[in-house]
C-alpha cells in the first residue's frame, strides 16, 4: 500500500527556515515525480513545484522559485521542501502528492496528510 | 500560466439532485484536467482524471466532461458525504494550475 507519511507541524519566525519532510512507502520515489502544493487558511490549492528524485530536475512556480527548495534522498525514500525568509503570508498547510508516471496510475492519486507551518514571532 | 476559471464559487442543493461544476482554462489543456474533493481538515482526493476518467473507487454519480478549454463535474443523486470543497486541476503544462474551489452544501 503506498503512503506519504509527512512531517509534523512547524512553528517558524519570520526570515527564519524550516524544512518539512514525506516520507513515501510502499513504491520507490525515484520512478515518480514528487510535487508540492500549499493551501492558506480558508483558501485554495496553490501548486508550488515538482521535483524528478531520480536525477534531482525541479521545475517551480514562479512565485515559489525563491520561497522553496525541493529535494529528495533516495536512500529514504523522502522528498523534501525547505521554505526560506519566512513571512506571515507562509502561514499554511503544505502537501507533498505522488506522479507515478510509469505506471497507469493517475498523477496526484496519493497525497501527503499535509504539514501546518504557522509563521509568527 | 494557464489560468483555470472555477464556477460556481458555492453551491446549495437537495439530497438526490444533480449538481454541476464547471471549469473552464484560459487555453487549450487537451483533457489534462483533474477534479478534486477536500473536506475540512483533509487532504484534496482524486476524484476524476483525464477531464473523464473516474478514479479507482469513486461512486459512479460522479462524472466528467469537457474538452479544450471547457470542462466539468456532474454528481448525480447529490449525498450526504458529497459535502465538500472541488478543485479542478489543469497538468498539461507547467506550472500545474487549481481552480478556486467551489464549495458544496446540503439544502
Amino acid at each position: 500500500e503506498v503512503q506519504l507519511q509527512q512531517s509534523g507541524a512547524e512553528l517558524g519566525k519570520p526570515g527564519t527556515s524550516v524544512k518539512l519532510s514525506c516520507k513515501v512507502s510502499g513504491y520507490n520515489i525515484r520512478s515518480t515525480y514528487m510535487h508540492w502544493v500549499n493551501q492558506r487558511p480558508g483558501k485554495g490549492l496553490e501548486w508550488i513545484g515538482r521535483i524528478d528524485p531520480a536525477n534531482g530536475n525541479t521545475i517551480y512556480a514562479e512565485k515559489f522559485k525563491s520561497k522553496a527548495t525541493l529535494t529528495a534522498d533516495t536512500s529514504s525514500n523522502t522528498a523534501y521542501m525547505q521554505l526560506s525568509q519566512l513571512k506571515s503570508d507562509d502561514t499554511a498547510i503544505y502537501f507533498c502528492a505522488m506522479d507515478q508516471f510509469l505506471t497507469t496510475v493517475p498523477p496526484f492519486a496519493y497525497w501527503g496528510q499535509g504539514t501546518l507551518v504557522t509563521v509568527s514571532s | 500560466d494557464i489560468q483555470m476559471t472555477q464556477s460556481p464559487a458555492s453551491l446549495s442543493a437537495s439530497l438526490g439532485e444533480t449538481v454541476t461544476i464547471e471549469c473552464r482554462a484560459s487555453e487549450d489543456i487537451y483533457n489534462g484536467l483533474a477534479w478534486y474533493q477536500q473536506k475540512p481538515g483533509k487532504s484534496p482526493q482524486l476524484l476524476i482524471y483525464n477531464a473523464n476518467s473516474l478514479h479507482t473507487g469513486v461512486p459512479s454519480r460522479f462524472s466528467g466532461s469537457g474538452s479544450g478549454t471547457q470542462y466539468s463535474l456532474k454528481i448525480n443523486s447529490l449525498q450526504s458525504e458529497d459535502v465538500a470543497s472541488y478543485f479542478c486541476q489543469q497538468y498539461y503544462d507547467y506550472p500545474f494550475t487549481f481552480g478556486s474551489g467551489t464549495k458544496l452544501e446540503i439544502k
